[in-house]
Parts: structure tokens; sequence; C-alpha cells
């Protein structure tokens, strides 16, 4: 069963815009990672935050990180046509070697 | 370094029929996950294997099966394929468990 839920299902932004992304999981976990999938291809990592960290960026990327409210953004600032895709969160549960839960995510379409 | 590999890429079988789906890690990774991904379901972990043992499972039927060899490439097996096994088959490896680089899939459609 999935644990991360993002929101919303969709997001269609202008050319330029920022685009935030939220998931939400329901137990304690190690870390959180945010995944980009482009139409029908492998996943592609993006960015991992642990459970003891708030914010981390990379490059046009941010992410925040509210393990009180067991939830998570992803913020890309602006945005790009190549950034259109899917986004994924995934959480690596608290026990050790348990696998990733992806949620369903967030297709992003950016119209240049 | 050379990424994931999976082979093939799209595959297209008759229901009852079996297939056998590789997997071929970055070169270093012990860990090689496979995930199934369908537009109802979305990502659905198979399973895990480090150093040839599976390491954990997913809630999918025994017709899923699937191995590692000592080079730490892996294959997935389904028997007897229905049509609802028809999906985006997805390997991954990793050094931790944690980051996960995946392969671009192979396209399965059951007919």
């Amino acid at each position: 069963s999935q644990q991360g839920e993002e929101d919303p299902q969709a997001l269609s932004i202008q050319e330029g815009e920022n685009a935030t992304m939220n998931c939400s999981y329901k137990t304690s976990i190690n870390n959180l990672q945010w995944y980009r999938q482009n139409s029908g291809r492998g996943l592609v990592h993006l960015i991992l935050i642990r459970s003891n960290e708030r914010e981390k960026h990379s490059g046009r990327l941010r992410v925040t990180l509210d393990t009180s409210k067991k939830s998570s953004s992803l913020l890309i600032t602006a945005s790009r046509a190549a950034d259109t895709a899917s986004y994924f969160c995934a959480t690596v549960p608290f026990e050790r070697n348990t696998p990733l839960v992806f949620g369903k995510g967030t297709r992003l379409s950016v119209i240049a | 370094k050379a990424g994931v590999t999976q082979t093939p890429r799209y595959l297209i079988k008759t229901r009852g029929q079996q297939v056998t789906l590789s997997c071929s890690p970055i070169s270093g990774h012990r860990s090689v996950s496979w995930y199934q991904q369908t537009p109802g379901q979305g990502l659905q972990f198979l399973f895990e294997y480090f150093s040839e043992t599976q390491r954990n499972k997913g809630n999918f039927p025994g017709r899923f099966s699937g191995r590692q060899f000592s080079n730490s490439r892996s294959e997935m097996n389904v028997s007897t394929l229905e049509l609802g096994d028809s999906a985006l088959y997805l390997c991954a490896s990793s050094l931790n468990s944690y980051e996960q680089y995946f392969g671009p899939g192979t396209r399965l459609t059951v007919t």
C-alpha cells in the first residue's frame, strides 16, 4: 500500500512560474525522497531529506519536511517546459532494510 | 559509470505464458529492487535482492518471482501471465537501499 500521498494530482503552470507539490505520509520515516519520471520512463532521483532535516536545496529545487505533520513539499522555482513530468515522493520507513514506499505522484505540466 | 540497464525494453505476451525480465545494476551496487507501475495502482514494490538474497517482498502472488546472481544482475519472472500483469516493470539499484537509481523499464503487454 502507498504511504506517500501527493497533492495535487495534477498541476499546470506557465513557464517561469513556481510549482509546489505536497506529500503526506503515515508512519515514522528515516528519510523522504523525491523522484521525477518523464513519460513512460524510469524514475530519476532528485533529492533526499533526512528525518532530522527541515529544509534542503538543490539548484532550483527546495524541499521541506515537517515530521510533526508527516508532510513534505517540493518547490520548483522558475519552471521550464523541460520540468514537465510526474513527481513522486518516496519514504524510507524507520525500520532498517525496509523498501521505499512511493506515492501516486503529481503530474506537472509546464506550458511554454 | 553506466546506468541501470533493463532488457528487453518492450515485450508482448499472451495470457498463460511466462516471461523473464533482466536487470543489470550500476557497477558496485549490491541492492536491486523491482517495481510494477500501472495507471491504476501506481508504483508498487515487488521485491528487493541484496547479495543474492531476497531481503524484502511486496504483496504480489507467487507467480512473481526473482533472483539475483553473484554479479548482482537480477531477473524477475512472471508465470501464467494475466491481462492485469500488463505494466511498466522498473528495476532500481542502490548502494544502501536509500537513493535508488532506476532503469528505463520494460513495458510488458499481455494480450
